[in-house]
């Protein structure tokens, strides 16, 4: 089956603009995740959707960032104002639940490599 | 909070022998640790994970162990081939909610033909 899908796959812009990253998760994937990847770093983790419940939003950086779910499928993290430092590789990622228990694998999709000029 | 060591950055072997990447983590509580692989332009895949029930799993060429004593957790990759080359990284986390992971940094691995 598909799996988790991410547009744009690039993205540039320049700095102060807004973008829009989409997500389309695994059919039926409950919980939805972003992270952001920097040039050779690992991933850092940005927010998390659960179903129906408030997302965690811990790890976003700055209020300059946001996401929603609609419906409980796509999701959509916002950049306002962008600035050079958010380039990046942001990665989105989903998971399914089973057994009324979340599980923890998460399947990532390619990613959107961002580029702030 | 959950923090995830990883080492080494980067590691290259020859072709046909073995790769060993090390990952420690902090939280006690933490019971589900995935090692995934990122080929160049591409999301992270699962390639094996593991439960703190257990202190080994192996899938193929792949192994990981488990020391929940000391907190490490291993990946061995034996009879490495070129197609191997790419970015591991570990992660920890708890089960039976939705939680993020913790991952570490990450290991360029490149095998030497």
């Amino acid at each position: 089956g598909a799996g988790v899908s991410q547009s744009p796959s690039n993205k540039v812009t320049e700095k102060g603009k807004d973008v829009e990253l989409r997500c389309d998760p695994i059919s039926g994937h409950t919980a939805l995740y972003w992270y952001r990847q920097s040039l050779g770093q690992g991933l850092e983790f940005l927010i998390y959707f659960q179903g129906n419940s408030a997302p965690d939003k811990s790890g976003l950086p700055s209020d300059r960032f946001s996401a929603e779910r609609t419906g409980g499928s796509v999701s959509t993290l916002t950049i306002q104002r962008t600035q050079q430092e958010d380039s990046a590789v942001y990665l989105c990622a989903s998971s399914p639940i089973a057994g009324g228990l979340y599980q923890e694998t998460q399947y990532f999709g390619p990613g959107t490599r961002l580029l702030v000029l | 909070g959950e923090n995830v060591e990883q080492h080494p950055s980067t590691l290259s072997v020859q072709e046909g022998d073995s790769a060993v990447i090390k990952c420690t983590y902090s939280d006690s509580a933490s019971n589900y640790f995935p090692w995934y692989k990122q080929e160049l332009g591409k999301g992270p895949q699962l390639i094996i994970d593991i439960r703190s029930n257990v202190g080994e799993k192996k899938d193929q060429r792949i192994a990981v162990t488990l020391n929940k004593t000391a907190k490490h957790f291993s990946l061995h990759i034996t009879e490495t081939q070129p197609e191997d080359s790419a970015v591991y990284f570990c992660a920890a986390t708890t089960s039976g909610s939705a939680r993020q992971l913790t991952f570490g940094s990450g290991t360029q691995l490149t095998v030497l033909p």
